[in-house]
């Protein structure tokens, strides 16, 4: 079983739409959770941090469940700007600097 | 302005043939880390650092080395590249464990 793993899509969305990404890891002692875009080669590039009571940045709101081992990322009004690939990353408590990508989740947006 | 600069950004070279990419990172952070990443296995992590002369593998370190001599460089060194080192690479670096990293632009390399 890998220690991140996402759906790799492809979401393909019309533009305006709710979108949402789910992710499941597997070490219980992970301690910090992130979302990054990446655009086709480009570098990824930190969307945003997911804190433990959840939280929003404009149209994107990111969740935590530590009990079941899953974050989410919840797009909404999405935007043609927004077509990237979304990774889901786990900062591993146990080792400094341990940190695990997922392998993506691609979105297209269509207009 | 903040940034990790990557060199570099495109290199072809021949088997065996040592090379260097370098990284460097001007926001004083302490953790540095090499990546690379290749298509259906995402990004993998090869070698990172904690804090000067602290380095540590990652999950594919084999046929890598890297060293950290100042703060703000943690080059990363293939002694005898092989055709398959051929991948992109992205250095990153933040300023501690619960924050995110900063990526590089990436260097993509051939090895042929």
């Amino acid at each position: 079983r890998k220690e991140v793993e996402q759906d790799p899509g492809p979401f393909n969305v019309p533009e305006g739409a709710t979108v949402a990404f789910n992710c499941t890891y597997s070490n219980s002692a992970s301690q910090s959770f992130f979302w990054y875009r990446q655009d086709c080669r480009k570098e990824p590039k930190l969307l945003m941090s997911v804190y433990s009571s959840g939280n929003e940045d404009g149209r994107f709101t990111a969740q935590l469940n530590r009990a079941s081992q899953y974050i989410s990322l919840l797009i909404r009004d999405s935007k043609l700007s927004d077509s990237a690939t979304y990774l889901c990353v786990v900062n591993i408590k146990s080792s400094a600097s341990k940190i695990i990508f997922g392998s993506g989740t691609r979105l297209s947006i269509r207009p | 302005e903040a940034q990790v600069t990557q060199n570099p950004r495109y290199l072809i070279t021949v088997t065996g043939k040592k090379l260097t990419v370098t990284c460097s990172q001007n926001m004083n952070h302490e953790y540095m880390s090499w990546y690379r990443q290749d298509p259906g296995l995402g990004l993998r992590q090869i070698y990172y650092s904690m804090n000067v002369e602290a380095t540590d593998k990652g999950d594919v370190p084999e046929g890598y080395k890297v060293s950290r001599k100042e703060k703000r460089n943690f080059p990363l060194i293939l002694e005898s590249p092989s055709p398959n080192q051929t991948s992109l690479y992205f250095c990153a670096s933040s300023p501690g464990q619960i924050y995110g990293y900063t990526f590089g632009s990436g260097t993509r390399l051939t090895v042929v």
